[in-house]
C-alpha cells in the first residue's frame, strides 16, 4: 500500500524558506488521479490546509500562504515538495503530507509529520 | 471561500456513551465534498468519513455521517476508550481545501 514520508530541515531561521519533501513508497506518484497535498498544524492549533498539487502538475495554494508557497513534484524520485518563504515564528508547525483521490476527496493516506521550527 | 464552524468546541463524555458533533459551512456545500478526520497526539490524522456518510475503510461501524446543505453531523453511537481525541470536518473545494477549527472529544 501506499505511504509516505517527510523529511527536512527540523530548525529554520527566519526569514529563510522551509523546505521539505514527501517521498512516496509503494506506488507511483504519477498514475492515477491523486491530489498530493500539505498540511500543517501549530502546536495547540487546528489543522491548516496549505495546498496540493494535481497528477496533471496543476496546483492550487490556500489563499492565506499563497504569496508565499510553491508545490512542485519529482516524478523521477517519486517525491512532492513544499517551498515556504520569507518563514517567521508562526510558521512553527508539525507539517504533514496526504494523498487524496480525485471524485473521493478524503485524504486517505498521511506522512506520520515533521516538526519545523522557526528560530534564530 | 467556505468557511466550516464545528460545534461544541469541546465535548466531555463518558464511554459508551453517545457522541454527536457538527460542522455547519457558511454555504451550501456538496455533500460528495464533505469529509471527518480523527486526530490523536502524535499521530497523523486518519480519514473517517467521506461522501459527508460513507465510512472509510476500517472505520468501524458505530461512527456515521449525515446531513446536506449547511449542516453535517459526526456521530459516535457508543464511545470507546480510543474515541477520544479531536475531530474535524474538511470540504474538498475546486481551488482548496478548507478544515473547520475542530472538536475536542475528552473524557468525562
Amino acid at each position: 500500500q501506499v505511504q509516505l514520508q517527510e523529511s527536512g530541515p527540523g530548525l529554520v531561521k527566519p526569514s529563510q524558506t522551509l523546505s521539505l519533501t514527501c517521498t512516496v513508497s509503494g506506488g507511483s506518484i504519477k498514475s492515477g488521479s491523486y491530489y498530493w497535498s500539505w498540511i500543517r498544524q501549530p502546536a495547540g492549533k487546528g489543522l491548516e490546509w496549505i495546498g496540493r498539487i494535481y497528477t496533471s502538475g496543476s496546483t492550487n495554494y490556500n489563499p492565506s500562504l499563497k504569496s508565499r508557497v510553491t508545490i512542485s513534484v519529482d516524478t523521477s524520485k517519486n517525491q512532492f515538495s513544499l517551498k515556504l518563504t520569507s518563514v517567521t515564528a508562526a510558521d512553527t508547525a508539525v507539517y504533514y503530507c496526504a494523498r487524496s483521490e480525485f471524485y473521493y476527496y478524503g485524504m486517505d493516506v498521511w506522512g506520520q509529520g515533521t516538526t519545523v521550527t522557526v528560530s534564530s | 471561500e467556505i468557511v466550516l464552524t464545528q460545534s461544541p468546541d469541546t465535548l466531555s463524555l463518558s464511554p459508551g456513551e453517545r457522541a454527536t458533533l457538527s460542522c455547519r459551512a457558511s454555504q451550501s456545500v456538496g455533500s460528495i465534498y464533505l469529509l471527518w478526520y480523527k486526530h490523536q497526539p502524535g499521530q497523523a490524522p486518519r480519514l473517517l468519513i467521506y461522501g459527508a456518510s460513507t465510512r472509510a475503510t476500517g472505520i468501524p461501524d458505530r461512527f456515521s455521517g449525515s446531513g446536506s446543505g449547511t449542516d453535517f453531523t459526526l456521530t459516535i453511537s457508543r464511545l470507546e476508550p480510543e474515541d477520544f481525541a479531536v475531530y474535524y470536518c474538511q470540504v474538498y473545494g475546486p481551488s482548496d481545501y478548507t478544515f473547520g477549527q475542530g472538536t475536542k472529544l475528552e473524557i468525562k
